[in-house]
C-alpha cells in the first residue's frame, strides 16, 4: 500500500508570497497524483491533476510539478481566500485505490 | 449547473444499516464513473469505492476496509447514485461525500484521469449508541 506524506502539516505565509507544499509516495507513482483545496466546512475542490494539470477555472497561481516520489504544490501571489487544508491523492488502477495524504494546512 | 446532492445521513446505531442518495444534475450520468469518499470528524479524506457506468459494466470496487459491509449502486433512469451500509461501526461515522470521476476524451477514446472533478456538499452519518 502506498503512503501519501505531505510536508509540512501547518505552513504559514503572509499575502503576496509563494507557498510551496510537498507530497511524497512511498513509491514511484509516476504523475498519477492529484492535488485539492478544501476550506472548513465545504467539500474539496480540484486543484490539479495529472501531477500538473489546473483542473477547470482553477487560477494559474496554482501549479503542480514533480513525478515519481517527489511533489509539490506551488501557490503564488497568495491571498487571504488560499487558507484551506491541501491535500495530495494518488490513483492506482489495480488493485483500485485512490489514496489521500493527510493535508497541509494553509495559513495566511 | 453541474451539481451532485448527497442526501439520507443521520444518526444510527452500531450494528444498524443506513443507505445513502446522491442526485447528479447538470451533466450526463449515464457516462460518469462515481464514488464515495468519506471524512471522518477533524480526519482526512478516505476513498470508499467507486462503480463504472451501465455502458462500461457497472461494476463496483470498494476499498478493503468496506469488507462485504458496503454496496454501491446506481439508477441512471433517476441520475442518482446510492451507498447501501450495513453493519454500522462508531469508526464509520463520517461525512459521506459522492464525488465523479475526472474523464478526458481524445475524439473517441475516453481515460480515466485519476482525480475526483466533482463533489458533492457531502452527509454526515454518525454510528452511535
Amino acid at each position: 500500500e502506498i503512503v501519501m506524506t505531505q510536508s509540512p502539516a501547518t505552513l504559514s505565509v503572509s499575502p503576496g508570497e509563494s507557498a510551496t507544499l510537498s507530497c511524497r509516495p512511498s513509491q514511484n507513482v509516476n504523475t498519477k497524483l492529484a492535488w485539492y483545496q478544501q476550506k472548513p466546512g465545504q467539500a474539496p475542490r480540484l486543484l490539479i491533476y495529472g501531477a500538473s494539470t489546473r483542473a477547470t477555472d482553477i487560477p494559474a497561481r496554482f501549479s503542480g510539478s514533480g513525478s515519481g516520489t517527489e511533489f509539490t504544490l506551488t501557490i503564488s501571489s497568495l491571498q487571504s481566500e488560499d487558507c484551506a487544508l491541501y491535500y495530495c491523492q494518488h490513483y492506482n488502477n489495480w488493485p483500485l485505490m485512490y489514496t489521500f495524504g493527510q493535508g497541509t494546512k494553509l495559513e495566511i | 449547473e453541474v451539481q451532485l446532492v448527497e442526501s439520507g445521513g443521520g444518526l444510527v446505531q452500531p450494528g444498524g444499516s443506513l443507505r445513502l442518495s446522491c442526485a447528479a444534475s447538470g451533466f450526463t450520468f449515464n457516462d460518469a464513473w462515481m464514488n464515495w469518499v468519506r471524512q471522518a470528524p477533524g480526519k482526512g479524506l478516505e476513498w470508499v469505492g467507486r462503480v463504472r457506468s451501465t455502458s462500461d459494466g457497472g461494476a463496483a470496487e470498494y476499498a478493503e476496509f468496506v469488507k462485504d459491509r458496503f454496496s454501491i449502486s446506481r439508477d441512471d433512469s433517476k441520475s442518482t447514485l446510492f451507498l447501501q451500509m450495513k453493519s454500522l461501526k462508531s469508526d464509520d461515522t463520517a461525512v459521506y461525500y459522492c464525488t465523479r470521476d475526472l474523464m478526458f476524451c481524445d475524439g473517441d477514446k475516453c481515460y480515466l484521469g485519476g482525480a475526483f472533478d466533482i463533489w458533492g456538499q457531502g452527509t454526515m452519518v454518525t454510528v452511535s449508541s
